[in-house]
Parts: C-alpha cells; sequence; structure tokens
C-alpha cells in the first residue's frame, strides 16, 4: 500500500512565479491536510479538505494560497506570486476519515525554494 | 484544543530504553493522545496512539496514566535511528476536523 506521495520533492521558483504542489492520499483515504515548516521552525496547520470540499481553511495565509481536492485527481496546493517567505517544507498527509480513532499518515515533503 | 507539555531535549544511551513524558491535564474524556516523530528533512512518522489503556505496537509503548492527564512514550531499544524531534498530541473530538496541532515536541538524542 502505497504511503503519501508528494510531488515535486523539491522546486525553485522565482519571486512573483507561481508554485504547485501536488499531494495524493494514501489509497482509500478522502481527507487530506497541509502542514507548512518553515526553516527552524515546527509544523503548522495550513488546509484540511476532503473530496471537493474545503472544511478548515483557518491556518491558509488570506492571500496569494488556496488548495483545491478534486473529484479526480491529487489535492493541490497553489503558491501564486512567491516570495522568500514562502520559502518551507509543505507537508501532506491524509486518513480514512476525521474521527480521533482514525490515524493521519505523512507524506516525505515539498520544498519550496524561492530564489 | 487541549494542550500539551513536553521536555524541550532528552538524551539516551544507544540500546536503552527512552522514555518521554507528555503532560496533558486538560485534555477531554474523548479526546485521543498521539504521538509522532521527525527525523531531520523528513515527513512527520506516526508511532503511537491512545485513549485510555496502554498500547503497544512494533515502535513502541503508551503508557497512560489514569486520570489520562499525562502520558510516557518509550521506546525500548533506542538506536542511533531514533534520534528525532517527538510531538505528543491531543486530536480534538468535539468537531469533524480532525487535524493535529503540533507544538515544539521533544528532541531525542540517542548517543553511542
Amino acid at each position: 500500500n502505497a504511503g503519501v506521495m508528494q510531488n515535486p520533492r523539491h522546486l525553485v521558483r522565482r519571486r512573483g512565479q507561481e508554485a504547485r504542489l501536488r499531494c495524493s492520499p494514501m489509497k482509500g483515504h478522502s481527507h487530506v491536510y497541509w502542514y507548512r515548516q518553515l526553516p527552524e521552525e515546527g509544523l503548522k496547520f495550513m488546509v484540511y479538505l476532503q473530496k471537493e470540499n474545503i472544511i478548515d481553511e483557518s491556518g491558509m495565509p488570506k492571500e496569494r494560497f488556496s488548495a483545491e481536492f478534486p473529484k479526480e485527481g491529487p489535492s493541490i496546493l497553489r503558491i501564486q506570486q512567491v516570495v522568500r517567505g514562502d520559502s518551507a517544507a509543505y507537508f501532506c498527509a491524509s486518513s480514512p476519515d476525521s474521527s480521533s480513532g482514525n490515524t493521519i499518515y505523512f507524506g516525505e515533503g515539498s520544498w519550496l525554494t524561492v530564489v | 484544543d487541549a494542550k500539551t507539555t513536553q521536555p524541550t531535549s532528552m538524551d539516551c544511551a544507544e540500546g536503552r530504553a527512552a522514555n518521554l513524558p507528555c503532560n496533558h491535564s486538560t485534555i477531554s474524556g474523548n479526546e485521543y493522545v498521539y504521538w509522532y516523530r521527525q527525523i531531520h528533512s523528513q515527513g512527520p512518522q506516526y508511532i503511537i496512539h491512545g485513549l485510555k489503556n496502554n498500547e503497544t505496537n512494533e515502535m513502541a509503548s503508551l503508557i497512560i496514566t489514569e486520570d489520562r492527564k499525562s502520558s510516557t512514550l518509550i521506546l525500548p531499544h533506542a538506536t542511533l535511528r531514533d534520534t528525532a524531534v517527538y510531538y505528543c498530541i491531543v486530536r480534538r473530538a468535539r468537531d469533524n476536523t480532525g487535524k493535529l496541532i503540533f507544538g515544539q515536541g521533544t528532541t531525542l538524542q540517542v548517543k553511542p
């Protein structure tokens, strides 16, 4: 059973460009979470999605960031007009559902560098 | 969310048991205790979770006190590869978000 797959693993963008990070959840998982980890800092929750729905986006920056989880295909975290402060590791996680007894599993992350 | 308190750092000798404590005195009755770890430059790795009873799997044991206000993660025979940041997290169950809120965790250094 493949784990949570993220790509690209490493992405370099110039300031002002767009970054798209993709996440394929584990088989049978319909819930996706995105987290960000700035250099030398902790993991911060960004957004929680189910298929075609955003459930909780309380951690998303108000501008330039968006996320989707379409009926078909991977979840996408999109960052428009990137700035140097967006340089971070972005982790995707998935779970079968949101009840407390169901475990959330993480991918290996996508490292974004803005130059 | 119930908050957790963990020591900032701990050392452990290779081959010895590593006991990582966590306080969660405001935990609610239907909230689980989860443990994850993050090895440098990798994604967080699930270790174990529990509600009331002690739990054991191939990686670790989780001991939860009877009043559920604290717990201990035990790595029975620590190796150098267990060096990581360990996170104790109480997962919300009052609504349907189910998200994990990470604190600063405990940096465990396993030494030869």
